[in-house]
């Protein structure tokens, strides 16, 4: 299976900080990358698809990079909903993987 | 509207079974197919495993191939997941979500959880 490691596992940061989210891949997967926000209660939520691609209705200060082996989510002003779990997710071959997660906190 | 709807949550003791269900609605359920994620108590989410509700093809993630089952009723639209003998770990949430190939999931349902306690 293919391994994600996304990093960091946490940050801390302010409203109208610019985060940056990275996730690497065990090896290639082209473009086929996915990122999702995740809060306590609800479903996941998908944010944006093969790499680089806004899923419809999600602002646009998200915005998503990379390809083969490295990916990042960049939030580029943060707001006050934004503070949650984000993930990675290969949709290269199945199984499709998700990477562990990055808790983004209010400093 | 794109809709997946699953079942209310289960308290159920170590050994017992249980099903849940996943229904489908506003799109051609035999047409895609349906994942199902493990949320584990403060844990990340885990890809159990996919059915294509056309052809009844289902692929098991390595971790939980021969500890669930995924099938589906395409009648009714509506994919399940079950377990024959439950243990204490299998607690957790567990969503359903329409799978769009290489570009991940793009709807989920709302979770079910499971509680496994003696």
């Amino acid at each position: 299976d293919i391994q994600m490691t996304q990093s960091p596992s946490s940050v801390s940061a302010s409203v109208g900080d610019r985060v940056t989210i990275t996730c690497r891949a065990s090896q290639g997967i082209s473009g086929w990358l996915a990122w999702y926000q995740l809060k306590p209660g609800k479903a996941p939520k998908l944010l944006i698809y093969a790499a680089s691609n806004l899923q419809g209705g999600v602002p646009s200060r998200f915005s998503g990079s990379g390809s083969g082996t490295d990916f990042t989510l960049t939030i580029s002003s943060l707001q006050p909903e934004d503070f949650a779990t984000y993930y990675c997710l290969q949709a290269d071959t199945f199984p499709y993987t998700f990477g562990q997660g990055t808790i983004l906190e209010i400093k | 509207e794109v809709q997946l709807v699953q079942s209310g949550a289960e308290v159920k003791k170590p050994g017992e079974s249980v099903k849940i269900s996943c229904e489908g609605s506003g799109y051609t359920f035999t047409k895609y197919w349906i994942a199902w994620v493990r949320q584990m108590p403060g844990k990340g989410l885990e890809w159990m495993g996919i059915i294509y509700p056309g052809d009844f093809d289902t692929r098991y993630s390595p971790s939980f191939q021969g500890q669930v089952t995924i099938s589906v009723d395409k009648s009714i639209s509506t994919a399940y997941l079950q377990w024959s003998s439950l243990k204490a770990s299998d607690t957790a949430i567990y969503f359903c979500a329409r799978v769009l190939v290489r570009h991940g999931l793009d709807v989920w349902g709302q979770g079910t959880t499971v509680t496994v306690s003696s």
